[in-house]
């Protein structure tokens, strides 16, 4: 079985740009979490999207944006971007959002 | 919001030896503890959890307790092998696969 998949694996931006970032859950998963994953630091979470509603929001600025598709897979954007937005993208995806989460492989997001 | 913290920070052990993680916890309405083990450059991968109505589990040489009183819980590892070498991270949520707020791991090093 295929697990979580993200895209792209590497990205490099610069200071105001704006990115998108894929992930593809598992089949038949339903819920999808993003995580940000600062150097050195645990996960962060960012969102969860159950059957295409947004199900939780962390403390992030309003420039972090997320949706999830019929096929259930998610994307997240990231708009204005800053030094500090720079960091491992996680995502989780799970059946419900209420059971166990596996993640996928991350997005390298570098922003010069 | 919930508040994990995660001691020690980096931890070395000869292999045979054991190694214990701890978190500890501020929200008393998280009920579900999960460990995570990342490898350099790998995704997060659950290796264990745990529910607030039980206060051990074990799988073969991985044990985790909790203490709702204390709201601390703990990582074991016995018989460590060079191969347990990687980030652990602990986790809290209110409900599984519910937003999760994470430690900032630890960095188990195993010498053979």
């Amino acid at each position: 079985d295929a697990g979580v998949t993200q895209s792209p694996t590497h990205l490099i931006k610069t200071r105001g740009q704006q990115v998108t970032l894929r992930c593809s859950p598992i089949s038949g998963h339903k819920s999808v979490s993003w995580y940000q994953q600062v150097l050195g630091q645990g996960p962060q979470f960012i969102f969860q999207y159950y059957e295409k509603e947004e199900r939780g929001r962390g403390n992030f600025p309003d420039r972090f944006s997320a949706r999830q598709f019929p096929n259930y897979s998610s994307e997240l954007n990231v708009n204005a971007l800053l030094l500090g937005d720079s960091a491992l993208y996680l995502c989780a995806s799970s059946y419900t959002g209420l059971d166990t989460q596996y993640f996928g492989p991350g997005t390298r997001l570098t922003v010069l | 919001g919930e508040n994990v913290e995660q001691h020690p920070s980096t931890l070395s052990v000869q292999e045979g030896d054991s190694a214990v993680i701890k978190c500890t916890y501020s929200d008393s309405a998280s009920n579900y503890f999960p460990w995570y083990k990342q490898e350099l450059g790998k995704r997060p991968q659950l290796i264990i959890d745990i529910r607030s109505n039980v206060g051990e589990k074990k799988d073969q040489r991985i044990a985790v307790t909790l203490n709702k009183t204390a709201k601390h819980f703990s990582l074991h590892i016995t018989e460590t092998q060079p191969e347990d070498s990687a980030v652990y991270f602990c986790a809290a949520s209110i409900i599984q696969g519910g937003k999760s707020t994470f430690g900032d791991g630890t960095t188990l090093t195993v010498k053979p």
